[in-house]
């Protein structure tokens, strides 16, 4: 079964610094590659995903890249503001396969200091 | 529109009791997916129900159950409590079935039930 490891587990920066977290997985046939965002108290929110055929992506101040050959994809944050902090979560994903479920990494707490 | 609706949004049981979980997807989705996420960890899944039907299962022992009514609404059941059941459980909706691209899972708030 799918591997997913994401480096590093807590992550601290000062506001309007960026802040990359980085995704590793095992499973080749992963083709969807989603990141999370949980604040306290709420449920997983997509922020932003890219697809296998894809190997970057940007929204304003969110980004995702793609590395299939060394199967790992990150997120990166430009601009961090206090309101970014949350537990962020990347869920690599193989569509079309046995489960078609989302398989989580295990967290990286971000904390943005005003 | 709504989201995703869980309920109840807490829960204490003893050990050995069972509990029901309840969610209501977002109107219009059919799919439901279920996960347990213990604290520090990431979600981990249990179940996806499409159509009433089960179509994907999470390594978890048999005493977790779920199913999915007519309306799409869905209940997860879990028999014989243990204190490791304790965590936030998670429901998710999507549009689309399993399995298709361009389908997002959206997340409800999760009941947190504590086992004592």
């Amino acid at each position: 079964g799918e591997n997913v490891e994401q480096h590093p587990s807590t992550l601290s920066v000062q506001e309007g610094d960026s802040a990359v977290i980085k995704c590793t997985y095992s499973d080749s046939a992963s083709n969807y590659f989603p990141w999370y965002k949980q604040e306290l108290g709420k449920g997983p929110q997509l922020i932003i995903d890219i697809r296998s055929n894809v190997g970057e992506k940007k929204d304003q101040r969110i980004a995702v890249t793609l590395n299939k050959t060394a199967k790992h994809f990150s997120l990166h944050i430009t601009e961090t503001q206090p309101e970014d902090s949350a537990v962020y979560f990347c869920a690599p994903m193989n569509y079309g396969g046995s489960q078609g479920n989302l398989i989580f990494g295990k967290g990286t707490k971000l904390s943005v200091k005003p | 529109d709504a989201g995703v609706t869980q309920s109840p949004t807490h829960l204490i049981k003893t050990r050995g009791q069972h509990v029901t979980l309840r969610c209501s997807p977002i109107s219009g989705h059919k799919s439901v997916s279920w996960y347990q996420q213990v604290l520090g960890q990431g979600p981990q899944f249990i179940f996806q129900y499409y159509e009433k039907e089960e179509r994907g299962r999470g390594n978890f022992p048999d005493r977790f159950s779920a199913r999915q009514f007519p309306n799409y609404s869905s209940e997860l059941n879990v028999n014989a409590l243990l204190l490791g059941d304790s965590a936030l459980y998670l429901c998710a909706s999507s549009s689309l079935p399993p399995r298709q691209l361009n389908t997002e899972a959206f997340f409800g708030q999760g009941t947190r039930l504590t086992v004592v």
